[in-house]
């Protein structure tokens, strides 16, 4: 059974280092695409980034390059997203998700999310 | 950048059909999919490479697309459907990042 599952709600103020983990079970990790995807207070879904973990190839959308880190340890399945600085625009649910086998840009497998606060 | 439009909220009494449409320039040649998320819930994907639908998920749920605008219909609605539904694509090229519709919020009247 395929399962990801992410790290808890974290609560940090402006300024500050952050690093969400999302540990991925129940297939190869190595061999699917894996991203994060922003859910901001009663908003849409917006794609941060995505990565292969099989060689950390990681792509970000043009709002988040540079201002987020996306990682991957396949020794331990687990992907990540991490943010240098908080701001309290970066306020929002983040979701992981993995992508569909194959030439597809969709997603078949979504984490249950890690609500991240900024606020002084 | 590239864009799905869906309408904000469709309202449907039980037993009845809802449509929910997503329109994108690129739909003719990218695959769309469709998800659904409850409140507090992470989505749930209903409907992949336009009309294929996942196992697990409802018979009444189903997928189409035609030229730009890919639909998805949900026959015999239950109260259980009211939800938030996201469309999800690329553009022509079909590089990331992938783009989500603004979403619809059904009601069940």
């Amino acid at each position: 059974e395929v399962q990801l599952v992410q790290s808890g709600a974290e609560v940090r103020k402006p300024g500050e280092s952050l690093k969400i983990s999302c540990k991925a079970s129940g297939y190869s990790f190595t061999t699917y695409w894996i991203g994060w995807v922003r859910q901001m207070p009663g908003k849409g879904l917006e794609w941060v980034g995505i990565i292969y973990p099989g060689d950390s190839d990681a792509r970000y959308s043009p709002s988040y390059q540079g201002q987020v880190t996306i990682s991957a340890d396949k020794s331990i399945n687990t992907a990540y997203l991490q943010w240098d600085s908080l701001k309290a625009s970066d306020t929002s649910m983040y979701f992981c998700a993995r992508r569909f086998d194959g030439p597809s840009t969709g997603v078949d497998f979504w984490g249950q999310g890690t609500l991240v606060t900024v606020s002084t | 950048s590239y864009e799905l439009t869906q309408p904000p909220s469709v309202s449907v009494s039980p037993g009845q059909t809802a449509r929910i449409t997503c329109s994108g320039d690129a739909l003719p040649k990218q695959y769309t999919y469709w998800y659904q998320q409850k409140p507090g819930q992470a989505p749930v994907v209903l409907i992949y490479n336009d009309t294929k639908r996942p196992s697990e998920i409802p018979e009444r749920f189903s997928g189409s697309s035609s030229g730009t605008t890919a639909t998805l219909t949900i026959s015999g609605v239950q109260a259980e459907d009211e939800a938030d539904y996201y469309c999800h694509s690329a553009d022509h090229s079909g590089s990331f990042p992938w783009v989500f519709g603004g979403g619809t919020k059904v009601t069940v009247l």
